[in-house]
């Protein structure tokens, strides 16, 4: 249990372009989902908390406007990059928390399998 | 400012051998400790979590260790395997839930 998908799992896309990332949570519900941006051997940075029904909460010098998120649902989150540039090329990663009482992860992030964006 | 530092940035391994990579944090309050094992364009997957009582936890061949006290855990690998070759990222949970992360252990397991 706890698998969270992403797609798609690599994307190459001209500067300019928007570019959309599914994030999923396949077996539970996720009032709250993160997104991170990795460059190479660098560690995880938070862009955004992604609240279902509510607007996304953005870390500091991430511009709202570029990145769109979107969490409609309970198992789905989506990043859109918008007007993608070359220095937007990086790995992005979701997490997904579970907040269900009991199950022995309560709170515990479970993260997908990352996106690899390239903007050419 | 929540920091975690680990080291060593990277090491090479024969397989068969053991290794230990070490995380210093300055995380406040602590909640829990977790590592995860990234491979190159994957995303991190959990090994351990210990939580401020737990001195050691294991998941087969990983074995990871906590000191409150001194804020530094400690993850050992044993007999390591050529699928060992990832990164491990100490990331550290605040009373918040908000995470801290460190930039990761570089292992590359060598035949």
């Amino acid at each position: 249990g706890a698998v969270v998908s992403q797609h798609p799992s690599r994307v190459i896309c001209k500067s300019g372009t928007s570019v959309k990332i599914e994030c999923r949570s396949l077996d539970f519900q996720a009032t709250t989902m993160f997104w991170y941006r990795q460059f190479p051997k660098k560690s995880l940075m938070l862009m955004a908390t992604s609240n279902e029904g509510s607007k996304a909460t953005y870390e500091q010098g991430v511009e709202k406007d570029k990145f769109l998120i979107n969490h409609a649902s309970l198992t789905l989150s989506t990043l859109t990059v918008t007007s993608a540039h070359p220095e937007d090329s990086s790995f992005y990663i979701c997490s997904a928390r579970d907040i269900r009482a009991g199950t022995g992860r309560n709170n515990e992030q479970f993260f997908g399998p990352g996106t690899r964006l390239t903007v050419l | 400012k929540n920091q975690v530092e680990q080291s060593p940035q990277s090491l090479i391994i024969l397989e068969g051998k053991n290794c230990t990579l070490q995380c210093n944090y300055t995380v406040s309050p602590f909640s829990n400790l977790r590592w995860y094992k990234q491979d190159t364009g994957r995303g991190p997957v959990s090994l351990t979590i210990m939580t401020f009582s737990e001195n050691t936890k294991s998941n087969g061949r990983y074995t990871a260790t906590l000191d409150a006290d001194t804020k530094q855990s400690s993850l050992h690998i044993t007999a390591s395997q050529l699928s060992d070759s990832a990164s491990y990222i100490c990331v550290v949970s605040d009373g918040n839930n908000r995470l801290a992360f460190g930039k990761g252990n570089q292992v590359v397991v060598i035949p």
